[in-house]
């Protein structure tokens, strides 16, 4: 059984710097072909992808967050981790993990994370 | 980027009748690899999105046949052949044939 999980701050400030995990089951980060994605939602709004990161290391992010973002992983620990700097209240969304399959499908996702900016 | 724009933004629909929703895309989808790397996710209220369909057509593990994908190239679509409450919720396209672009989402309602 797949599952994914996110976790991390609730509430962060200003400035401050975001650090979510991602914690996978089921499935191995090694896994050839397999990756992770991060995607938020603001409340009421649509999805936007973030960034990914595959079994090989290779690693991709949004066009207009690339300076902000960082993504790694720890395959022995089964976890992502995605970096935000310099957090602004118009990140205040819902970040999602979500599995990429063989077929760069989002084929399972975590049940997401609301993290609000607020001094 | 790729834009990804749906239409239509809201759709009301009487239970047990059809339903369709389309994607279109700013540049064709077909990746180098030959595949078209279009799929649709269900977000029902207060729930994580749902892969319903990949690769333009192919329905994803548990996902009921009333729903369907067609298309190619950059216009797409969804059809439910006939809608369920349980089918309430926000639609959104994807493509991953360039990193990953969503639509805005097109919310289905029962009138």
């Amino acid at each position: 059984q797949v599952t994914l999980k996110e976790s991390g701050p609730v509430l962060v400030k200003p400035t401050e710097t975001l650090t979510l995990t991602c914690t996978v089951s089921g499935f191995s980060l090694s896994n050839a072909r397999m990756g992770v994605s991060w995607i938020r939602q603001p409340p009421g709004k649509a999805l936007e992808w973030l960034a990914h990161i595959f079994s090989n290391d290779e690693k991709s992010y949004s066009t207009s967050l690339k300076s902000r973002l960082t993504i790694s992983k720890d395959t022995s620990k089964s976890q992502v981790v995605l970096t935000m700097t310099n957090m602004d209240p118009v990140d205040t969304a819902t970040y999602y993990c979500a599995r990429i399959n063989g077929d760069y499908e989002n084929d399972y996702w975590g049940q997401g994370t609301l993290v609000t900016v607020s001094s | 980027d790729i834009v990804m724009t749906q239409t239509p933004l809201s759709s009301p629909v009487t239970l047990g009748q059809p339903a369709s929703i389309s994607c279109r895309s700013s540049q064709s989808l077909v990746h180098s690899d030959g595949n078209t790397y279009l799929s649709w996710l269900q977000q029902r209220p207060g729930q994580p999105p749902r892969l319903l369909i990949y690769k333009i057509s192919n329905r994803f593990s548990g996902v009921p046949d009333r729903f369907s994908g067609s298309g190619a190239g950059t216009d797409f679509t969804l059809k439910i052949s006939r809608v369920e409450a349980e089918d309430v919720g926000v639609y959104y396209c994807m493509q991953a044939t360039q990193l990953y672009t969503f639509g805005q989402g097109t919310k289905l309602e029962i009138k």
